[in-house]
């Protein structure tokens, strides 16, 4: 069964620091896709970021972009020039194919003035 | 588009009793997904329609758990029964056809906080 990993439950950073999210997964499957989704306090889960793993490139979007290890099944989320603003849950994702996304217990990530 | 749309965001009920929770996806999106999630979990998979037909179930969804989507637009998830372990955060999601299927990309609803006394 395939599963996801977050030994991170919280991280902190300093505003317009750079903060790294870790993320492992477990999986058999050659053909896959990963996520970083962001659940602010009392409001909806947004996508912040989406990695096909058959590509090698890594995803950038803005200030996120991620470092996606195949081999070593590891997809860690790099958060530049923090912002207030990004203070949230985060949760690494993963789902073969269209399909249901299997979720990770989520780093709370605080960013301090 | 006003997004995914869950009512109630809250529900209070008494253990043994029946709730429903409604959601509507964003127009248009044929794919609506159902997960729970607990304090200090990420979400997990319940139940998912493309259009009216329910795909598939999660053996976390027993059998007092019961989700419909009659015309392929909102859905429904009643729970029979409540038991204080089913308190919980119940969130909706849908995906759109085409590129947005193929990349499998789940707008998230605020969801239903459920909490059984």
């Amino acid at each position: 069964a395939q599963t996801v990993t977050q030994s991170q439950p919280e991280m902190s950073v300093q505003e317009a620091e750079t903060v790294t999210l870790s993320c492992t997964y477990d999986t058999s499957e050659s053909d896959y896709y990963l996520f970083w989704y962001k659940q602010p306090p009392s409001r909806q889960m947004i996508l912040v970021i989406r990695q096909e793993a058959y590509k090698q490139q890594n995803a950038t979007e803005n200030r996120f972009s991620v470092n996606f290890q195949k081999a070593a099944k590891s997809f860690s989320l790099k958060i530049s020039d923090s912002q207030l603003g990004d203070a949230a849950m985060y949760f690494c994702a993963y789902s073969a194919n269209t399909d249901k996304l299997i979720f990770g217990t989520g780093t709370r990530l605080q960013v301090f003035p | 588009d006003t997004g995914v749309s869950q009512d109630p965001r809250h529900k209070i009920t008494k253990r043994g009793q029946n709730v429903t929770f409604r959601c509507d996806p964003i127009s248009e999106h044929n794919r609506l997904y159902w997960y729970r999630q607990t304090l200090g979990q990420g979400p997990e998979f319940l139940t998912y329609f493309q259009n009216e037909a329910q795909l598939e179930k999660s053996r976390l969804l027993s059998d007092r758990f019961s989700a419909e989507r009659p015309k392929g637009s909102f859905s429904t998830l009643e729970i029979q029964r409540t038991e204080q372990g089913d308190s919980a955060m119940y969130l909706c999601a849908s995906t759109p056809p085409g590129e947005g299927l193929a990349k499998n990309i789940q707008y998230f609803g605020a969801g239903t906080r459920l909490s059984v006394l």
